[in-house]
């Protein structure tokens, strides 16, 4: 079974660019979570969506929005990139987190970069 | 609400030698616990899980964790670690239905 993918791996952009982000779960997995993660702060929650509705969210501005599509796969988004975005973006997909806790597994991120 | 303390940032050993990571956790009601390991320019792979049961977990790649539930701590073990232990690790509590909540990592360093 292939694992969660993230596209691209890399990206750099410059500030006041916006930037889409891509992460396809595993194969029947139905929630998909991102994360971010930098030096400072660790791994901090951004959203989650299930079924396509977003489920939950972290305390970040509405510049970081997402989305999920029927097939699962999700997008996030950021408009008017700071420097402070420059980070770890994680996504992880579990097969049902309204049940008894479901193991979330991780994609090996995208790097953004921003200048 | 939920918060997780990693109370060393850095902890260098050298090969063959035990390690504890230590993690404690703040929550008002029953939480799962886990531990994950990220190596470099990789996502995070879960090592273990603690969700009820028998307070002694074991893992991946040998290692184990203890939740004292009195203590509110749930400690990552090795008794002899190899230099591909090499990694950072990230203790998190969460929810059935909830975000997980990650400490800020604990980088192990282990030299030969």
């Amino acid at each position: 079974k292939a694992g969660v993918t993230q596209t691209p791996r890399y990206l750099i952009k410059t500030r006041g660019q916006q930037v889409t982000l891509s992460c396809s779960p595993i194969s029947g997995h139905r929630s998909v979570s991102w994360y971010q993660q930098t030096p400072g702060q660790g791994l901090q929650f951004l959203f989650e969506y299930f079924s396509e509705t977003q489920r939950n969210k972290g305390n970040f501005p509405g510049r970081f929005s997402g989305r999920q599509f029927s097939n699962s796969r999700s997008e996030m988004n950021v408009s008017t990139l700071e420097l402070g975005d420059s980070a770890l973006y994680l996504c992880a997909s579990s097969s049902n987190p309204t049940r008894t806790y479901n193991e979330q597994f991780f994609g090996p991120g995208t790097r953004l970069t921003v200048l | 609400a939920q918060s997780v303390t990693q109370l060393d940032s850095q902890v260098p050993v050298f090969e063959e030698a035990p390690v504890e990571l230590r993690c404690n956790y703040s929550s008002s009601v029953s939480v799962y616990l886990f531990w994950y390991v990220q190596y470099p320019n990789q996502g995070l792979q879960l090592l273990l899980k603690y969700l009820s049961g028998s307070t002694l977990v074991k893992g991946i790649n040998g290692f184990e964790a203890e939740f004292n539930k009195s203590q509110t701590s749930f400690h990552l073990r090795k008794p002899s670690v190899h230099i591909s232990d090499t990694a950072e690790y990230f203790c998190a509590v969460g929810q059935a239905g909830t975000a997980l909540i990650f400490g800020k990592g604990t980088t192990l360093s282990v030299s030969s």
